[in-house]
């Protein structure tokens, strides 16, 4: 079945690291990919997506690109931050027919924590 | 303010007692789901709504009922709770489709089942 694997956590880096949360995927159709955030105490925000091979999805200096090849998604960031601290989720949305019927399935969830 | 409310927050209680959270969006979205998160697991979804009553199953929907009979609510209700279902709970909504637009979630609510 349609399944999303992260890389196990948690992250540990100092600020400025560079930061990289592997992501890839089993699909029997063609998904949509998203990483969503989640910062203490919140609920989940989108933070970048891309809906088919080889876009680039970007957001607050986090870049990802769709590898069909390779079926990931790998979530990167060149510095971060200690604000960037939260738990990073990969998700997948496969369309039947290319019709999105909003089902959306999550990897497990990694935890990053950027110390000063 | 644009938002997806969930009421109760924090809710504990026993088991077999029929408990209703609420969920409504003020965005006249037609996408709304639920999601149960747990430690280890990343979130799973439990129910999803393409619009007025339109519903179908996520991954997880045994002990779970929803209801989509106006566009801004959809409540999940559980007829029998058992502790395996204590769990944190978020609602969700979106415009439309997932790829074209952005799901927004609310604040959580935190279920515990004794």
């Amino acid at each position: 079945g349609d399944s999303v694997t992260q890389m196990e956590g948690p992250v540990t880096l100092s600020e400025e690291a560079f930061l990289t949360i592997n992501c890839t995927y089993t699909a029997t159709g063609y998904p949509s990919l998203f990483w969503y955030v989640q910062y203490p105490g919140e609920g989940l925000q989108l933070l970048l997506k891309a809906t088919k091979a080889d876009d680039k999805g970007s957001n607050k200096g986090f870049e990802a690109t769709y590898r069909k090849e390779t079926t990931s998604f790998h979530l990167e960031k060149g510095s971060v931050q200690v604000s960037d601290s939260a738990v990073y989720f990969c998700a997948m949305e496969v369309n039947a027919g290319g019709t999105s019927y909003g089902k959306l399935t999550f990897g497990q969830g990694t935890i990053l924590t950027v110390h000063p | 303010e644009a938002q997806v409310t969930q009421n109760p927050r924090y809710l504990i209680t026993v088991t077999g007692k029929k408990l209703t959270v609420t969920c409504s969006q003020n965005m006249n979205h037609e996408y709304m789901s639920w999601y149960r998160q747990d430690p280890g697991l990343g979130l799973r979804q439990i129910y999803y709504s393409m619009n007025v009553e339109v519903t179908d199953k996520g991954d997880v929907p045994e002990g779970y009922k929803v209801s989509r009979k106006e566009k801004r609510n959809f409540p999940l209700i559980l007829e029998s709770p058992s502790p395996n279902q204590t769990s944190l709970y978020f609602c969700a909504s979106s415009l439309r489709g997932l790829a074209e637009y952005e799901q927004y979630f609310g604040p959580g609510t935190r279920l515990t089942v004794t």
